[in-house]
């Protein structure tokens, strides 16, 4: 069974860099069948996905959140990590890391995840 | 991007009975790519349903997912207890994947 688990700070200052680290278990993150996933949950909102790596380092991310995100993988750890940089009091949310089978080149569902950490940014 | 509307928000029903949860889209999901999660507080969301009527590995057969174009049904036949949680669909036929509000099924 594949296990995921999302760590890193719980409270950050606006203007700061959130960073936060998915652990994988029971799967490889270098296996090419899968792109590995953040999504966030904002208190009272809907799920919103930011974005994917690849093993090969390929990246894919929300247009209307690229400009200040890089995720990131660590293959030797079998790690993959977010880093969103400018947070605002809007970044407030549950991150989730999740792994995506590829299908064919297209977007897909999401069939592990991890159960999510909260970070609050508040001055 | 796609929107995504679950209906009912809340659904108050007692073990053993019948669940339906609709999720509309705003434009036609290519290729029926919806796929249903159940979330429970503090846990990771668990995969469901996939393509809109493929059950996920291990989901007992009690679930199951229907429709098309902008139309999709997830139903629970027979709550079980385990079963009271938060459900949302989510669409990836079209980029960036986007996820519908949830649907609430509480205990009456």
């Amino acid at each position: 069974q594949v296990h995921l688990q999302e760590s890193g700070p719980g409270q950050l200052k606006p203007s700061e860099t959130l960073s936060l680290t998915c652990t994988v278990s029971g799967g490889s993150v270098s296996n090419g069948a899968y792109y590995w996933n953040w999504i966030r949950q904002p208190p009272g909102k809907g799920l919103e996905w930011i974005g994917y790596v690849y093993y090969s380092g390929i990246t894919k991310y929300k247009s209307s959140l690229k400009s200040r995100v890089a995720i990131s993988g660590d293959m030797s750890k079998n790690q993959f990590s977010l880093k969103m940089s400018s947070v605002t009091v809007a970044d407030t949310a549950v991150y989730y890391c999740a792994r995506e089978p590829l299908i064919y080149s297209s977007s897909s569902y999401f069939d592990f995840w991890g159960q999510g950490t909260l970070v609050t940014v508040s001055s | 991007e796609i929107v995504l509307t679950q209906s009912p928000g809340t659904l108050s029903l007692s073990p053993g009975e019948r669940a339906t949860l609709s999720c509309r889209a705003s434009e036609t999901i290519s290729r029926a790519f919806l796929a249903w999660y159940q979330h429970k507080p503090g846990r990771a969301p668990r995969l469901l349903i996939y393509g809109a009527s493929y059950r996920a590995t291990g989901i007992p057969d009690r679930f199951s997912g229907s429709g098309s174009g902008t139309d999709f049904t997830l139903t629970i036949i027979r709550l079980e207890p385990e079963d009271f949680a938060v459900y949302y669909c989510q669409q990836y036929g079209s980029s960036p994947q986007t996820f519908g509000q949830g649907t609430k099924v509480e205990i009456k």
